[in-house]
């Protein structure tokens, strides 16, 4: 049972425009909902969250929307440079779990080209 | 402090062998998870510690799994009788206090193979 998906495997986008990554959950019992990206033979690295409160949170390059409505999610990144070719997973935080326990979608495969 | 340090970073092994793995974390940081990911799919939780106490275990985690965390510091993941199935990349991480929204820490990842 995917509680968090992101339907699409990989993307290709064109230096210096927008690269939009997508994301869907299932339940709304999510209190955070946060991005990470994965570079080759490295660990996922924090990249930027989300309260379910809000619908927007913006760092630098980076935007993540939020749609509660919809129970959808995505990350912008403007301009898209070469160095943001990664996989990217969407993540969300269970309300419920006092632990810190993360629920992963599957990756997406950001390809940048010059 | 350089991070999350995880070792073996690859370990390849016979089908029926024991293995275990070790994550140390960032020093100060009182949390410690262990993800497993898988070709194609997200990291899926196993376990989490807070200090030297397992508090959290998912499903995931077969009899065969075991973590411990002795003294809150250092932590090691065994996985015994290994399977094919088993063979994933097994990622540790750690912060301090809850992490909400603020992720956490990942280390590199040990790469199990069974063979």
């Amino acid at each position: 049972d995917q509680q968090v998906k992101q339907n699409s495997p990989s993307l290709s986008v064109q230096e210096g425009r927008i690269s939009i990554l997508n994301c869907d959950y299932t339940n709304s019992m999510f209190d955070y909902f946060l991005w990470y990206k994965k570079y080759p033979a490295e660990g996922p690295t924090f990249l930027i969250s989300i309260s379910s409160i809000k619908d927007k949170n913006e760092d630098g390059r980076f935007t993540v929307f939020l749609n509660k409505s919809a129970k959808h999610l995505s990350l912008h990144i403007v301009p898209s440079q070469p160095g943001d070719s990664a996989v990217y997973f969407c993540a969300a935080s269970p309300i419920y779990n006092q632990g810190g326990k993360l629920i992963f979608g599957q990756g997406t495969e950001l390809s940048v080209k010059p | 402090d350089t991070g999350v340090s995880q070792n073996p970073r690859h370990k390849i092994t016979k089908r029926g062998q024991n293995v275990t793995f070790r994550c140390d974390p960032i020093s100060e940081h009182n949390r410690l998870y262990w993800y497993r990911q898988t070709l194609g799919q997200g990291p899926e939780f196993l376990t989490y510690f807070q200090n030297e106490a397992q508090l959290e275990k998912s499903r995931l985690l077969s009899d065969r799994f075991s973590a411990e965390r002795p003294k809150g510091s250092f932590s090691t993941l065994e996985i015994q009788r290994t399977e094919q199935g088993d063979s994933a990349m097994y990622l540790c991480a750690s912060s301090l206090g809850s992490p909400r929204g603020l992720g956490y820490t990942f280390g590199s990842g040990t790469r199990l193979t069974v063979v």
